[in-house]
């Protein structure tokens, strides 16, 4: 497609279970981007790929996130045993490669019961 | 204290106003600078991507950048009802900086434009 493509874009989940969201590029872009937005919090960066390697992962908030990208393509976002404070808008951006032009999905709202 | 500081608004303006937008910030290595509209429910649209000081203009949105300052700017004229959105000013740094890889939002304006 032509833009950055995520799914699923709303996810309802209870404590306590994994979720995998996942984010589609757009086509040629190396560098891709995982965000977070809350009411309180703004948007906050999670964690960087080039390729397939995540050279900056010091957003990524506990060790029960952690994230993946295969093919130089799609990446996937996994949250394991979610707690309430998970819930949050969940963004993917990327870009032809770094320090150049970052362009969103329309996110992943996830709500933990 | 924020690295990015921004105004939240809500910022109400007539039909056909000249809107300002503002940011400031202490991040000196900051390098990049841009400016994304957020409709409801949606991701972050980019409007204008700058680099250093300067103006940019584009279509009826021109971006300034006072680095000197910290400062930057995004004027919108001739405002319309469909530019009822929250702004947000991003911005990042060269790669040796170890600000490159990643945008530092500030906060959102929330604009209503209205008849």
């Amino acid at each position: 497609g032509a833009g950055v493509s995520q799914s699923p874009s709303n996810k309802v989940t209870e404590k306590g279970k994994d979720v995998e969201l996942r984010c589609d590029p757009i086509s040629g872009h190396t560098a891709l981007y995982w965000y977070r937005q809350s009411l309180g919090q703004g948007l906050e960066f999670l964690i960087y790929f080039q390729g397939n390697s995540a050279p900056d992962k010091s957003g990524l908030p506990s060790d029960r996130f952690s994230a993946e990208r295969t093919g130089g393509s799609v990446s996937t976002l996994t949250i394991q045993r979610t707690q309430q404070e998970d819930s949050a808008v969940y963004l993917c951006a990327s870009s032809f490669t770094i320090n150049q032009p970052q362009h969103f999905g329309d996110g992943t709202r996830l709500s933990i019961l | 204290q924020k690295e990015v500081e921004q105004d939240p608004g809500p910022l109400s303006v007539p039909e056909g106003a000249i809107v300002s937008l503002n940011c400031t910030y202490s991040n000196s290595a900051f390098q990049y600078f841009m400016w994304y509209r957020q409709y409801s429910r949606k991701g972050p649209e980019l409007l204008m991507y700058t680099y250093s000081s300067g103006n940019k203009e584009d279509g009826r949105f021109t971006a300034q950048v006072d680095k000197s300052s910290k400062y930057i700017s995004l004027f919108i004229r001739d405002s319309q009802p469909s530019d009822s959105a929250t702004y947000l000013c991003a911005m990042s740094g060269q790669i040796n900086t170890g600000t490159a890889s990643k945008l530092t939002f500030g906060t959102g304006t929330r604009l209503q434009v209205t008849l």
